[in-house]
């Protein structure tokens, strides 16, 4: 079966730095995608890790294990405008599937 | 710039009625996908397409259907819309040309089925 799990919502103040986990248990795994997607608003594509490490892209780094399963999307320097839902997917060889996302609301 | 677009917002419809969800691509994919979004829980996968006239259902098919016959329309189905297919429903596209290819998302279309 498929199972992508990640939390439901975060909190974190204005500058500072968070962090966003995801646990992942698939048939097939091509790569995992981290999304971001503003109220309203279709997702966009923020990064993406096929193998184990960090992947670093400004303010936003994601990481993954394939091993555990593993994988995270690190926020530094917030900004009120990071307030958004994140969504972590991961492809297997032809389809796409979604963790429910989580809502990072970031407060001054 | 690329574009994925879907032919309504907002679509308000009756217990019933055949329901036709209309989406495009420019940029030559060949992987399409139909997914709903409602809240706490997520994107969940309805039907995929990786090419021309193929499609594979994805995790909750049942109650829809769709359409590949050109490359650049998918086009998603209800044949008798009930209320708890109200939902918010995006399409995505994405080439084949490798791994690391993400999804395009079109603006997503609000169905309310009353």
């Amino acid at each position: 079966g498929q199972n992508i799990d990640q939390p439901t919502e975060m909190t974190a103040t204005e500058g500072a730095i968070v962090q966003i986990n995801c646990t992942y248990q698939t048939s097939g795994f091509n790569g995992l995608f981290w999304y971001q997607q503003h109220a309203g608003e279709a997702p966009t594509f923020l990064s993406y890790n096929v193998l184990d490490g960090l992947e670093e892209k400004g303010r936003f780094s994601s990481f993954l294990s394939r091993s555990k399963g593993y994988s995270y999307l690190l926020l530094k320097e917030l900004q009120m405008k990071d307030s958004a839902s994140y969504l972590c997917a991961v492809r297997a060889p032809n389809d796409m599937r979604f963790g429910a996302g989580t809502r990072l609301t970031v407060k001054p | 710039d690329v574009k994925v677009t879907q032919s309504s917002r907002y679509l308000v419809k009756r217990t019933g009625e055949k329901v036709f969800l209309e989406c495009v691509q420019d940029m030559d994919h060949e992987n399409m996908f139909w997914y709903r979004q409602d809240p706490g829980l997520g994107l969940r996968l309805i039907y995929f397409s990786y090419d021309v006239k193929m499609k594979e259902k994805g995790d909750i098919p049942e109650g829809y259907s769709v359409s590949r016959e050109k490359k650049e329309r998918f086009s998603l189905i209800l044949e008798s819309a009930s209320t708890n297919q109200t939902s918010m429903y995006l399409c995505a596209s994405r080439s084949t040309g490798g791994a690391n290819e993400k999804l395009f998302f079109g603006s997503g279309t609000q169905l309310s089925v009353l």
